[in-house]
């Protein structure tokens, strides 16, 4: 079957770093993505990764291990602003489609 | 400015009424998707669309039908064989540049009376 686990709430303090886990299981593996999600609104892209490793956007970092299926979200420097929901989805890789499949979301509340 | 429009923003229908939500994009994308979104679950996918003309049902079809019969529309019919309509839909679409990355529309929240 196909599983992707992350956890359903966090709480971290402005200026602080936090890291969101997200282990998945699934068949036909094609890349990692990370959305973030204000309440109500659309999910924005944050971050993708295909290869083992880190990758590095500003305050935010993803980083990727296929061989254990899991991956993080790094956020540095937390602002107020980055109160939401971070969704781990992965790319299954199946005939011609590429389809997202969904966590259901880490709650992330920044605290002063 | 490209992107993808959803209307409306919010939609009321009493129960056993069908109900269409549009979609639509203007970055030239080929794949169309409608997602479903319930409090405490992730994105389930209910129709996804590779190119004009065909169109493949997710894991959650029952209830839902959709037609594409132009590139840039995806709409979705909200039929009321769907048991629990209320939720939060969202149309994504991707293009084959780049890590192809799904692009959200802004989402129409349904409730059914």
């Amino acid at each position: 079957g196909q599983n992707i686990d992350q956890p359903t709430e966090m709480t971290a303090t402005e200026g602080a770093i936090v890291q969101i886990n997200c282990t998945y299981q699934t068949s036909g593996f094609n890349g990692l993505f990370w959305y973030q999600q204000h309440a109500g609104e659309a999910p924005t892209f944050l971050s993708y990764n295909v290869l083992d490793g880190l990758e590095e956007k500003g305050r935010f970092s993803s980083f990727l291990s296929r061989s254990k299926g899991y991956s993080y979200l790094l956020l540095k420097e937390l602002q107020m602003k980055d109160s939401a929901s971070y969704l781990c989805a992965v790319r299954s890789y199946g005939g011609a489609t590429n389809k997202l499949i969904f966590g259901t979301g880490t709650l992330l509340a920044v605290q002063p | 400015d490209g992107g993808i429009t959803q209307s409306p923003k919010y939609l009321f229908r009493k129960e056993g009424q069908n109900v269409t939500l549009s979609c639509e994009q203007n970055l030239n994308h080929d794949a169309m998707y409608w997602y479903r979104q319930d409090p405490g679950q992730g994105l389930r996918l209910i129709y996804y669309s590779q190119i004009v003309n065909d169109f493949q049902k997710g894991d959650i079809a029952e209830g839902y039908s959709v037609s594409r019969e132009k590139k840039e529309s995806f709409p979705l019919t909200v039929t009321s064989a769907q048991k629990n309509p209320t939720a939060f839909y969202l149309c994504a679409s991707n293009g084959v540049a780049g890590v192809n990355e799904q692009f959200f529309g802004p989402g129409t929240r349904l409730t059914v009376l």
